[in-house]
């Protein structure tokens, strides 16, 4: 069964552009979530998707934002990016809304770097 | 609020000794813990959870944890270190039941031959 799929795996963009970051769960998973991820403020929860609903969002301003489609297949966008919107993109995919002991998978993430 | 601890930045074993790599928690209700393995340039890797049950968690690559209600520690174990075993550990928490994580700033494991 595959894992969670997510790309592109590398990228370069410039302050001032936006990006789009794609993430297909694992097959059956209908929970999506993404994270961030760089050295000085470790991982911290972004957003998740639920059946095409934002269903909770983490701290960060609304240049982040995401969608769900009906496939589960999930994107992320950021605009007018910041030299500090550098890092790791996680997503995640759970069973939810199965139970609180549903493990959530991770994808080898993409790798952002603004100049 | 969730959160979890992981009190060493940096944990050093010397390959075919013991290791433990610390977690705290702190969370309102019943704790569900995960713990996960980050090597360089790679994803999240799921490594064992705790939800209920018996308090010593068997997952993969060798790896078990010990949860401690009374000292609201999980402390990930493994009887016997390789070199590839090197790597970065998070120690996690979920916030409701939902795909919230709370993860703690991670332990980078450093096993010498």
């Amino acid at each position: 069964k595959a894992g969670v799929t997510q790309t592109p795996r590398y990228l370069i963009k410039t302050r001032g552009q936006q990006v789009t970051l794609s993430c297909s769960p694992i097959s059956g998973h209908r929970s999506v979530s993404w994270y961030q991820q760089t050295p000085g403020q470790g991982l911290q929860f972004l957003f998740e998707y639920f059946s095409e609903t934002q269903r909770n969002k983490g701290n960060f301003p609304g240049r982040f934002s995401g969608r769900q489609f009906s496939n589960s297949r999930s994107e992320m966008n950021v605009s007018t990016l910041e030299l500090g919107d550098s890092a790791l993109y996680l997503c995640a995919s759970s069973s939810y809304p199965a139970g609180l002991g549903n493990t959530i998978y991770f994808g080898e993430g993409s790798w952002l770097t603004v100049v | 609020a969730q959160s979890v601890a992981q009190p060493e930045d940096q944990v050093n074993v010397a390959e075919g000794n013991p290791l433990t790599v610390k977690c705290t928690y702190s969370v309102s209700g019943n704790p569900y813990l995960f713990w996960y393995v980050q090597y360089p340039n790679r994803g999240l890797q799921f490594l064992l959870k705790y939800i209920t049950g018996d308090n010593l968690v068997k997952g993969s690559y060798g790896f078990e944890a010990e949860f401690n209600k009374s000292q609201t520690s999980f402390h990930l174990k493994k009887p016997s270190a390789l070199v590839s075993d090197s790597a970065l550990y998070f120690c996690a928490v979920r916030d409701g039941p939902g795909g919230k994580l709370i993860f703690g700033q991670g332990t980078e494991l450093s096993v010498k031959p």
